[in-house]
């Protein structure tokens, strides 16, 4: 089955305790990106991938860091945890270059930083 | 930079009505895409409908369908026979199609919707 895995779906923890949500796809697509969604403001990009190595920030990556060394593979490092990155964060997937083939959501990652 | 707007945060319809989600976009761009995803309680992000923008005809995926004004830069959503699960969050996003951040997805704030029985 296609699919974008997210692990964990929920973490509460605590402010400085590095932690990493680990993104994996299945369909092996170039383009990979995290998201993060707070009530009012939608889903925010952080950062994506547009292939192996090649990583850049989205509209809101302070705090946050990236790797790409597979293509399947996509985590999102917090290396010391705020309370202000709380939120529900989104990996995604897709194809690159086929018109209007749709990015692949995983479940959702509900973090909590106390 | 490319902007997403819904300007309903919440919206309500009967059970078997139609209603219509607004979104408004700004854009330099004339080659792009447009989306509507849905979130239920459950979180999933699902995807509801896409448009091209080249494409003049309206895309229509069984009880739903847009309303895409290029020039007015307009792409509503709308559900008819509203059903209790269609209560959800709707996101609609914007996707240009070519350039180093072609995947990059903008979203609106999204409209909360509820369906009364």
């Amino acid at each position: 089955e296609a699919q974008v895995t997210q692990n964990p779906r929920y973490l509460i923890t605590v402010t400085g305790k590095k932690l990493t949500v680990t993104c994996s796809q299945n369909m092996n697509h170039e383009y990979m990106s995290w998201y993060r969604q707070d009530p009012g403001l939608g889903l925010r990009q952080i950062y994506y991938s547009m292939n192996v190595e090649v990583t850049d920030k989205g509209d809101v990556p302070e705090g946050y860091k990236v790797s790409r060394k597979e293509k399947r593979n996509f985590p999102l490092i917090l290396e010391s945890p705020s309370p202000n990155q709380t939120s529900l964060y989104f990996c995604a997937s897709s194809l690159i270059g086929l018109g209007n083939q749709p990015q692949h959501f995983g479940d959702g990652t509900r973090l909590s930083i106390l | 930079a490319q902007t997403v707007t819904q300007s309903q945060p919440e919206m309500s319809v009967q059970e078997a009505e139609t209603v219509t989600l607004s979104c408004t976009y700004d854009t330099s761009e004339s080659d792009y895409y447009l989306f509507w995803y849905k979130q239920p309680p459950s979180r999933q992000m699902i995807l509801v409908i896409r448009q091209e923008a080249y494409k003049q005809q309206n895309a229509t995926e069984n009880r739903f369908s847009v309303n895409f004004q290029k020039a007015a830069k307009s792409f509503s959503l709308k559900i008819s026979d509203s059903q209790l699960g269609d209560a959800a969050m709707y996101f609609c996003a914007y996707r240009m199609n070519y350039g180093g951040s072609q995947g990059n997805l903008i979203f609106g704030k999204g409209t909360k919707l509820s369906v009364k029985p």
